[in-house]
């Protein structure tokens, strides 16, 4: 029940083209839900995060969607570009410990 | 802008020895966590780490790790008798405060633990 199940596990997107990943969760107190980006032998870094009161947050190319219901959520890159080339980590927590439950990643190459 | 520092950046050490990963949080954070990722796999939780004492472990966080903050800047992570399954890079991470943008965890570039 602690588990976040990532999807795809790796994708290939043309420059200016969306990219989209999408998570699941089953444990219903998670209550904020973050996105990771991480480069090669970097940490992770943070993107974007939604709290579940919103279906959506949008920050420059970078938009979640969240679905409750569904107990889903994605990230969305519009317009993605060879820079965006990464692994993406979605993630969840629930109150405020900062104890985060990762996703397997994705590993996204956008190609120019 | 701010980071989390952390040293060394590779660390090579025989089965059984003893290591100390070292990190430097965000000067005026108040909590501080242990994450380590195997390659290729997912970044795990270890420890968190609040007002000088765990605040929480999981279950890969046994006897042979130990956290400490030893002055008001360093935050280390020892591994007392490492295993060929230590091998993995370690990240340590900091936040400012619960709620809100305080919420927001920043990590380090890990240190690349091999053990042999």
């Amino acid at each position: 029940q602690q588990q976040v199940k990532q999807s795809p596990q790796s994708l290939i997107v043309q420059k200016g083209g969306i990219s989209i990943i999408n998570c699941a969760y089953e444990n219903t107190a998670f209550d904020y839900f973050p996105w990771y980006q991480q480069f090669p032998g970097k940490g992770p870094a943070l993107l974007i995060a939604i709290r579940p009161d919103v279906s959506e947050k949008k920050e420059g190319r970078f938009t979640i969607s969240f679905n409750k219901s569904a107990k889903q959520f994605s990230l969305h890159i519009m317009d993605s570009q060879p820079g965006d080339s990464a692994t993406y980590f979605c993630a969840a927590n629930h109150g405020g410990t900062g104890k985060l439950i990762f996703g397997q990643g994705t590993t996204l190459q956008v190609k120019p | 802008e701010p980071e989390v520092t952390q040293t060394p950046s590779h660390q090579v050490t025989q089965m059984g020895q003893e290591v100390i990963l070292r990190c430097v949080p965000i000067s005026n954070h108040l909590y501080f966590y242990w994450y380590r990722q195997i390659l290729g796999q997912k970044v795990e939780f270890l420890v968190s780490f609040y007002n000088n004492e765990i605040s929480e472990k999981s279950e890969i966080f046994d006897d042979q790790f130990s956290v400490e903050r030893p002055d008001g800047s360093n935050f280390t992570l020892k591994i007392r008798s490492t295993k060929l399954e230590d091998s993995a890079m370690y990240f340590c991470a900091s936040r400012k405060f619960t709620g809100g943008e305080g919420e927001k965890l920043f990590f380090g570039s890990g240190t690349q633990l091999s053990v042999l």
